[in-house]
């Protein structure tokens, strides 16, 4: 099983639409979360840290559920700059990251 | 302030050949991290470094080395390359180990072909 999985995509959305996905994460001991933004042939960069209490950021939006050892991105208003591959990465210690393949958004004009 | 720098952003080595991919950052961070990222894949992590002197290895180490001499500088060796190192190679940084919660700063990549 892979330690973190995400649905590829890709997730074609109208400019104005909220757009919402999810990743799922296998070691229940992590403790760190975080969505990664990457745009092509781009390097990542931190888009935000995801809390147990859910946390926004402008109109990016994301959860955390340990039960089901998922985090979500919800991107509400989408706008054509949003396209990108958004990375979802889960610690796996103190200093390894597990990363996602990625969910790639295409916001169309 | 330039963040992380890698050079080169591109290669193209023959089978066999030796190269070095440069990273330096000027933060001031301890923490470095070489990463590797395939298509349709997710980074995987090669190597690391807590600080000057000290090393270790990733989930996919076979194939490379590193050093780091300085806090500034954490530079990847590939020593005979392999087309199973074609890739595209991250150098980051962070202030506290990353997986604390401390954010990556990443290169902008180095795209490398081995043929």
């Amino acid at each position: 099983r892979k330690e973190v999985e995400q649905d590829p995509g890709p997730f074609n959305v109208p400019e104005g639409a909220t757009v919402a996905f999810n990743c799922t994460y296998s070691n229940s001991a992590s403790q760190s979360f975080f969505w990664y933004r990457q745009d092509c042939r781009k390097e990542p960069k931190l888009l935000m840290s995801v809390y147990s209490s859910g946390n926004e950021d402008g109109r990016f939006t994301a959860q955390l559920n340990r039960a089901s050892q998922y985090i979500s991105l919800l991107i509400r208003d989408s706008k054509l700059s949003d396209s990108a591959t958004y990375l979802c990465v889960v610690n796996f210690n103190d200093y390894k990251l597990s990363f996602g393949a990625g969910t790639t958004v295409t916001v169309r004009a | 302030n330039a963040g992380v720098t890698q050079t080169p952003k591109f290669r193209i080595l023959k089978i066999g050949q030796s190269m070095t991919l440069q990273c330096t950052q000027d933060m001031n961070h301890n923490y470095m991290y070489w990463y590797r990222q395939d298509p349709g894949m997710g980074l995987k992590l090669i190597y690391y470094s807590v600080g000057a002197g000290i090393t270790d290895k990733g989930e996919v180490p076979n194939g490379y080395n590193v050093s780091r001499s300085t806090t500034e500088d954490f530079p990847l060796r590939l020593e005979l390359a392999a087309p199973s190192q074609t890739s595209v190679y991250f150098c980051a940084s962070s202030y506290s180990p990353a997986g604390s919660g401390s954010p990556l700063h990443f290169g902008n990549g180095t795209r490398l072909t081995v043929t």
